[in-house]
């Protein structure tokens, strides 16, 4: 079965700090892609970053990158000088090429301190 | 383009009582699913449907079920309402191709 494991119910981190979100899932094809979402309290759920399995480069988008390790099945997420904004919660998904059912995490509540 | 809109956007039913959500997906993506999102549980998979046929089904009972029509635009029904039903239901649409999900507000549903 195709899992997706997030490790961290909740976490929280300093203002302009830096955090990383854990993520591990389990899939026994080669060609699928990596998601990270974001959901704001009360607001709707928005991608963060995206990550094509094939693509040995770590994503990167503004203040958020990823940790992509193939072999470990291993996609963490870093966010750099966090801001109140970024008060969320963070899920982390992927599907596989050519599927349409996208395999989600329990999802980490990150709170962000003033 | 306009997003995924969802609507009602808040129901609140009784027990017994069955209801209708409705997702109006992008222009363009074919495929749409629905998911169940409470505090405990986190986000459950429903149902994807594709050119109006369902295609993946998460581990529901037969009291969910849904539809699409021929415009993409696509319908949950829940029959025999329970108090666990008490959620916020999202629908997502895609485009395929190992594009992302996007997401609707959601319906927020209260059963009493």
């Amino acid at each position: 079965a195709q899992t997706v494991t997030q490790s961290q119910p909740e976490m929280s981190v300093q203002e302009a700090e830096t955090v990383t979100l854990s993520c591990t899932y389990d899939t026994s094809e080669n060609n699928y892609y990596l998601f990270w979402y974001k959901q704001p309290p009360s607001r709707q759920m928005i991608l963060v970053i995206r990550q094509e399995a094939y693509k040995q480069q770590n994503a990167t988008e503004n203040r958020f990158s990823v940790n992509f390790q193939k072999a470990a099945k291993s996609f963490s997420l870093k966010i750099s000088d966090s801001q109140l904004g970024d008060t969320a919660m963070y899920f982390c998904a992927f599907v596989t090429s050519g599927t349409y059912k996208y395999i989600f995490g329990t999802g980490t509540r990150l709170k962000v301190l003033a | 383009k306009a997003g995924v809109t969802q609507t009602p956007r808040y129901l609140i039913k009784t027990r017994g009582q069955q209801v209708t959500l409705s997702c109006s997906p992008i222009s363009g993506h074919r495929s749409v699913s629905w998911y169940q999102q409470t505090p405990g549980q986190g986000l459950q998979f429903l149902f994807e449907y594709f050119s109006e046929t369902q295609r993946n089904k998460g581990n529901f009972p037969g009291r969910f079920s849904g539809r699409q029509f021929s415009n993409s635009r696509s319908e949950m029904n829940v029959s025999t309402l329970e108090l666990g039903d008490s959620a916020l239901y999202l629908c997502a649409s895609s485009p395929g191709g190992g594009n992302e999900q996007f997401f609707g507000p959601g319906t927020r549903l209260t059963v009493l």
